[in-house]
């Protein structure tokens, strides 16, 4: 079993729409998760990280952490086209010294 | 304007032939790391560095090399590259761990 699995996609979305992507982890003792957007062609930028359970929310973007079913979520309301990327999870090991990635799931917001 | 720059941004080299690639942060970031990204297989950590000449292996070490003589620069070495090095590599860097990492804009290298 993969550390951090996503689903490679596409998922694709009418613009409106919520999205919502999904990442599972191996690991129970995982604490925090980050989620990276990275643009065709571009580098990766960090627009969520959770610490604990239950959700977070900033902007149009809400993380959603399931230590139980070890799962965390991520999704982004009111979707736009602008919003159509690769979603990337990771997951810390050893501390906050290395991250481990999920293989990131595309995301195509349709107008 | 802070950012975290890397060169060369393309390189096609030969096999063995020794190459570095750079990184250079203007944030007075403590940790830097060198990931690459295949198909696939995702963004993978090579090394990372705590601070000036503390480095440590990530999950794909093999076949590189790494120093933090300056806290700014975190140079990537291949010291006799392969085609399997063949891959689109970033570097990043954060404040203190890797919970805010800034990445560079990649390095596309191939190796024939």
């Amino acid at each position: 079993q993969k550390e951090v699995e996503q689903n490679s996609g596409p998922l694709s979305v009418p613009e409106g729409a919520i999205a919502s992507l999904n990442c599972t982890y191996s690991d129970r003792g995982s604490q925090s998760f980050f989620w990276y957007r990275q643009y065709s062609g571009k580098s990766p930028e960090l627009i969520m990280s959770i610490y604990s359970n239950g959700d977070k929310e900033d902007g149009r973007f809400t993380a959603q952490l399931n230590k139980a079913s070890q799962y965390v979520s991520l999704l982004i309301r009111d979707s736009q086209p602008s919003d159509s990327a690769t979603y990337l999870c990771a997951v810390p090991r050893g501390g906050f010294q290395k991250l481990v990635f999920g293989t990131g799931t595309r995301l195509l917001v349709s107008p | 304007e802070a950012q975290v720059t890397q060169n060369p941004r393309y390189l096609i080299t030969v096999t063995g032939k020794k190459l570095t690639v750079t990184c250079s942060q203007n944030m007075n970031h403590e940790y830097m790391s060198w990931y690459r990204q295949d198909p696939g297989l995702g963004l993978r950590q090579i090394y990372y560095s705590m601070n000036v000449e503390v480095t440590d292996k990530g999950d794909v070490p093999e076949g590189y090399k790494v120093s933090r003589k300056e806290k700014r620069n975190f140079p990537l070495i291949l010291e006799s590259p392969s085609p399997n090095q063949t891959s689109l590599y970033f570097c990043a860097s954060s404040y203190r761990d890797l919970r805010e990492q800034f990445f560079g804009p990649g390095t596309r290298l191939t190796v024939l």
